[in-house]
């Protein structure tokens, strides 16, 4: 059964850093992974979504790599900014589902 | 604007009263699921629709219902409530997938429920 494991539960960083969020899951036959941000109160959304295929994406300050083989994804978040602070969720589609399996997330405060 | 909605947004109720949440999206998506958001879980897929009339169970399908009549509408039913339940629930809709080939979500503001 697939498990998806985000570590660490929270982080606490000063502005402008660079910081690296951490997504393993278990089964590596996977279809895609997608990451979400969720601010408290709030729904999720969409940040990037990667394919099996491919190994890594990018939105301006956001890079997601993906290695499936060693069942891990990172969200590397450049120059980290007071308005990055949310909860970052990652969440799989194994192979053969139709169904996603999401982590727990990473809650991220970027300090002034 | 391209979105997804639940009604009601928050809601309060009592031990086996029957309720229906709403979702209902404007993107012509084919794709509509509920999840349940709870401390220390996470999100737990509950159903999911593949299209209208396609329906299957999520990973915690226990103690609710769904069903796809049309395209836009995808209404979660909690015949007998209990206070299990009690949680904060997404509903999110996806394009149309090609076999392996899946897009992003959209999720919905969220609807949190209490059943005392």
């Amino acid at each position: 059964k697939q498990e998806v494991t985000q570590i660490p539960a929270a982080l606490s960083v000063p502005e402008g850093e660079n910081l690296v969020l951490n997504c393993s899951f278990t089964d590596s036959a996977i279809y895609n992974l997608q990451w979400f941000r969720q601010d408290p109160g709030k729904g999720l959304t969409s940040l990037l979504l990667i394919q099996s295929s491919q190994r890594e994406q990018t939105s301006g300050r956001l890079n997601a790599s993906l290695d499936k083989s060693s069942g891990r994804s990172t969200l590397y978040i450049a120059a980290s900014q007071p308005g990055d602070s949310a909860t970052y969720l990652c969440a799989v589609r194994t192979s053969g589902t139709y169904k996603y399996i999401f982590g727990t997330g990473t809650r991220l405060k970027v300090l002034a | 604007e391209a979105q997804v909605t639940q009604n009601p947004r928050y809601l309060i109720t009592v031990t086996g009263k029957k309720l229906t949440v709403t979702c209902s999206q404007n993107m012509n998506h084919e794709y509509m699921s509920w999840y349940r958001q709870d401390p220390g879980l996470g999100l737990r897929q509950i159903y999911y629709s593949m299209n209208v009339e396609v329906t299957d169970k999520g990973d915690v399908p226990e103690g609710y219902k769904v069903s796809r009549k049309e395209k836009r509408n995808f209404p979660l039913i909690l015949e007998s409530p209990s206070p299990n339940q009690t949680s904060l629930y997404f509903c999110a809709s996806s394009p149309r997938w090609g076999g392996y080939i899946s897009y992003e979500q959209y999720f919905g503001p969220g609807t949190r429920l209490t059943v005392t």
